[in-house]
């Protein structure tokens, strides 16, 4: 099935640096969300976008919504040993119909070391 | 409130025999929901959705099945196991129309010995 283009792949940084990834598409979405998931869980929404050039804060997270439609990026600050886990991005295209279905990312693996 | 329980949270099942993993979603009524699967712990693959009791839209083929035959509970199965059946499978549930977004349950890890 379709995927975005996460990148990096994997990061591997220390405690206390910043973090940013982005993610790219050749189609145009009108909502874009990140996820992290945690070792053996499930992702978990950390923050949905719902307008171009949107920049949203959770925290130490920022999140923006490209100009084009067609990308996003999510920043983190100050990173932390609990940042570890996989992130991913979702890009959605709602229209009235019943299924909204999300795309995801390849997912950007977050390692920190204290 | 709404959740979503999935089971078992893990599996060891020989090749060749059969699959049945459960999701039940609470506190919502006819949600869209979702099966996913996660090999070597990244990219998530859509196998399955369904947007209502008995109807199943497949995303790849492959040796596993999905049903719906309740409202709120969606089954991914499989008759005879094979080895690349193996991964981390996650059911997700959103609302049907409008709502932002999927809720992802705790997930299987299964492994086919």
């Amino acid at each position: 099935g379709q995927q975005l283009n996460q990148s990096p792949q994997s990061m591997f940084i220390q405690e206390g640096e910043d973090v940013s990834m982005n993610c790219t598409s050749s189609s145009i979405f009108n909502t874009w969300l990140w996820y992290k998931q945690d070792p053996g869980e499930g992702p978990v929404l950390l923050i949905a976008l719902y307008k171009a050039g949107e920049l949203t804060s959770n925290g130490r997270l920022t999140a923006q919504f490209g100009i084009t439609r067609k990308d996003s990026f999510l920043n983190i600050s100050a990173s932390i040993p609990s940042d570890v886990g996989i992130y991913f991005c979702a890009g959605q295209l709602r229209r009235g119909g019943a299924t909204n279905k999300l795309i995801f990312g390849t997912g950007t693996l977050l390692a920190v070391q204290p | 409130s709404q959740t979503i329980h999935q089971w078992p949270a893990t599996l060891v099942q020989p090749v060749g025999s059969p699959l049945s993993l459960e999701c039940t979603v609470e506190g919502t009524s006819n949600p869209n929901l979702y099966w996913y699967r996660q090999a070597a712990g990244r990219g998530l693959q859509l196998l399955f959705y369904s947007v209502g009791i008995g109807q199943i839209s497949s995303e790849v083929p492959q040796n596993l099945s999905a049903s719906r035959p309740q409202d709120r509970q969606f089954i991914l199965s499989s008759k005879k196991l094979l080895l690349s059946d193996s991964g981390f499978y996650l059911c997700a549930w959103s609302v049907n129309q409008g709502e932002i977004g999927y809720t992802f349950g705790s997930g299987t890890r299964l492994t086919v010995v």
